[in-house]
């Protein structure tokens, strides 16, 4: 098992440019995260997505969008990137249930200048 | 609001030192508790977790003991060793009707040789 991938592992964009972050999981997983990590301010979820079809805001939403594309894949999408959204991004997955732990994905590096 | 705190780092140790990592949590109810650690450049990956109040959660020579009357959940370790450095995350459970998880803010840990 691959567990779960993230593509791209860096990204640099510009200020107003778009661009989509991959994910995907093969642990027949229902659960899946997207989370931002910055310096000193832990992770923080941007969305949820409890299964195929449905998406539930996180604690910052705001810029972001995302899909639910099948039960394996949950893509992160920036519209008009901003400087303040520098930071490592985070996908991870969990099976449905109270004593599941999330697995989560190496990461990606975004740059936006 | 419910929120997990864990000690400030950079924690700083020579190899063979005793470690403890504080981490209490406020929530109502007794949701599952987990630790995660991040080595550099990767993504977060469970070290041990305890679903119950009194539950000792233990791993690669890690513990934690969830404690309900002092709403704890401390990390452990009676030696550890240079490959221990790492960033250590405390969690818990969001609620009882979801998958969501609230991390702490993080604790950097450095062993020296």
């Amino acid at each position: 098992n691959a567990g779960v991938t993230q593509t791209p592992k860096f990204q640099v964009l510009k200020t107003g440019q778009s661009m989509t972050l991959q994910c995907a999981q093969d642990m027949n997983h229902n659960s899946m995260y997207w989370y931002r990590q910055d310096p000193g301010m832990g992770l923080r979820l941007i969305y949820y997505s409890a299964s195929e079809g449905t998406t539930d805001k996180g604690e910052v939403p705001n810029g972001y969008n995302v899909s639910r594309l099948n039960k394996r894949e949950f893509s992160l999408r920036l519209e008009s990137a901003a400087p303040s959204q520098t930071s490592v991004y985070f996908c991870a997955s969990s099976r449905r249930g109270r004593n599941y732990e999330q697995y989560f994905g190496p990461g990606t590096r975004l740059t936006v200048t | 609001g419910d929120s997990v705190t864990q000690m400030e780092g950079p924690v700083t140790l020579s190899e063979e030192a005793f470690l403890t990592i504080n981490c209490t949590y406020t929530a109502t109810g007794y949701p599952s508790l987990f630790w995660y650690v991040q080595y550099p450049g990767e993504g977060l990956q469970l070290l041990l977790k305890a679903t119950k109040a009194d539950d000792k959660g233990s791993n690669k020579g890690f513990e934690a003991t969830y404690r309900k009357e002092t709403t704890s959940f401390h990390l452990e370790k009676g030696s550890v060793q240079v490959s221990d450095s790492a960033v250590y995350f405390c969690a818990r459970r969001a609620n009882d009707h979801d998958d969501k998880i609230i991390f702490g803010k993080g604790t950097r840990l450095h062993i020296l040789p």
